[in-house]
């Protein structure tokens, strides 16, 4: 089976920095995803990693360490319309494009 | 591109009723999967289809669920009976998978919003 960690609740300052730390147990490993998901909306695409290492796009950072199972999303110069669900998801090796099991997601709020 | 669409947006029923929750995938992605969110147990995948074909629906909650793809353009979700716990929003999402060095990420409908009284 699969367990994904993720803090619930996270709060930041407008133009701050934040990460968001995710951890995994999973039987098998193709693939971490990040999600953000607003209030009312459907998750949209953030991020990817297969291997270890950081992968930078704009303000989102994404990292990875397969041997700790660990991930973070880093966020910068945070903007008030980055308050959302960000969903740490996890594809195994069953199959070709296999099936991405999520985490519980973490709100994140972003204060003036 | 359309995005994946899915209907309805939102349906309120009694118990008992049957609902069917459809779903047009984005054009050329040869995976498709069905998931439910609701406060309690987060997003969870219900079944995926690839090239039309049920590859895992070990997430199916139980016989009352249902799900079709008669073609690459078209799935269905069917819930017959209905139960109050089983509202909750349900998303539709394609992915064109691994080919090509794609990275396979999920593309999301905006959901149906499944009210059971």
């Amino acid at each position: 089976g699969q367990n994904i960690d993720q803090p619930t609740e996270m709060t930041a300052t407008e133009g701050a920095i934040v990460q968001i730390n995710c951890t995994y147990q999973t039987s098998g490993f193709n693939g971490l995803f990040w999600y953000q998901q607003h209030a009312g909306e459907a998750p949209t695409f953030l991020s990817y990693n297969v291997l270890d290492g950081l992968e930078e796009k704009g303000r989102f950072s994404s990292f990875l360490s397969r041997s700790k199972g660990y991930s973070y999303l880093l966020l910068k110069e945070l903007q008030m319309k980055d308050s959302a669900s960000y969903l740490c998801a996890v594809r195994d090796t069953r199959t070709n494009a296999g099936k991405s099991t999520f985490g519980d997601g973490t709100t994140l709020t972003v204060k003036p | 591109d359309a995005g994946v669409i899915q209907s309805p947006r939102h349906e309120v029923t009694e118990m008992g009723q049957e609902v069917t929750l459809r779903c047009k995938p984005i054009s050329g992605h040869d995976y498709l999967f069905w998931y439910r969110q609701t406060m309690m147990r987060g997003l969870e995948l219900l079944i995926y289809f690839n090239n039309n074909v049920p590859i895992d629906d070990s997430g199916m909650p139980e016989d009352r669920f249902s799900a079709k793809m008669p073609n690459a353009s078209f799935s269905t979700l069917k819930i017959q009976p209905s139960e109050p716990r089983d509202s909750a929003v349900y998303f539709c999402a394609s992915s064109p998978g691994l080919a090509g060095f794609r990275t396979g990420e999920l593309f999301f409908g905006e959901g149906s919003r499944l009210t059971v009284l």
